[in-house]
């Protein structure tokens, strides 16, 4: 089975300041994660996906995340906050086993200060 | 494209009533899902269909039935609602299950009183 660990329920930043999500996974078959945000109020939404091409992966808003096998790790950076990214944000990874169904993480709420 | 879309946005049951929350998706999708998503607790996955005509239970399925009599709808009921299933509920769809991205609808919110 697949467990996602969303490292941290609430992270707060400064606008401007560098933003540093945490995820991680538990089975490494196969690579696929996936980043939601949601914001108030509304559905999830797709920031962006890893399927292999690429370690580095960029998404919408100005966000990136950095697949390393080796830690397990799929974390979401932004270098520079905005008012605007205030919301939730979830990690996600299909289930190896059987239907692929979906993992989420518990997500973290991202707090940015003026 | 509508996307997935759900009816109703809110409710308001009393204990022991039942209801049935609709989701639509016309994007041709194979999976639907139905989550509920509450305080501190992340989204949380209730039953799932990979296909007309199939359902299977996720991680808190008790107190829920679905049906997929059609390929793009995907029904969820409460046969008898309880306080504990206040909460705000949120279908999505996909074309391979968690490989490929999941297409949430807006949420209901419902209210059991």
């Amino acid at each position: 089975a697949q467990s996602v660990t969303q490292l941290g329920s609430h992270v707060s930043v400064s606008e401007g300041a560098l933003v540093l999500l945490r995820c991680n996974y538990s089975s490494s078959v196969p690579p696929y994660l996936f980043w939601y945000v949601q914001y108030p109020n509304q559905g999830l939404q797709l920031l962006l996906k890893y399927t292999s091409a690429a370690t580095l992966v960029k998404g919408i808003n100005g966000f990136e995340a950095e697949f390393k096998k080796s830690e397990t790790s799929f974390h979401l950076t932004k270098p520079s906050a905005h008012m605007s990214d205030a919301a939730e944000y979830f990690c996600a990874a299909p289930d190896p086993g059987g239907s692929y169904i979906p993992t989420f993480g518990r997500g973290t709420s991202l707090i940015v200060h003026p | 494209n509508a996307g997935v879309t759900q009816t109703p946005k809110f409710r308001v049951l009393k204990t022991g009533q039942s209801m049935t929350l609709l989701c639509a998706q016309d994007m041709n999708h194979e999976y639907m899902y139905w989550y509920r998503q509450d305080p501190g607790m992340g989204l949380r996955l209730i039953h799932y269909s990979v296909g007309e005509g199939t359902t299977a239970k996720g991680e808190v399925p008790d107190g829920y039935n679905v049906s997929r009599l059609k390929k793009q709808n995907f029904l969820l009921g409460l046969e008898s609602a309880a306080p504990s299933q206040t909460s705000v509920y949120f279908c999505a769809s996909s074309y391979i299950g968690g490989l490929e991205t999941q297409y949430f609808g807006p949420g209901t919110r419902l209210l059991v009183l």
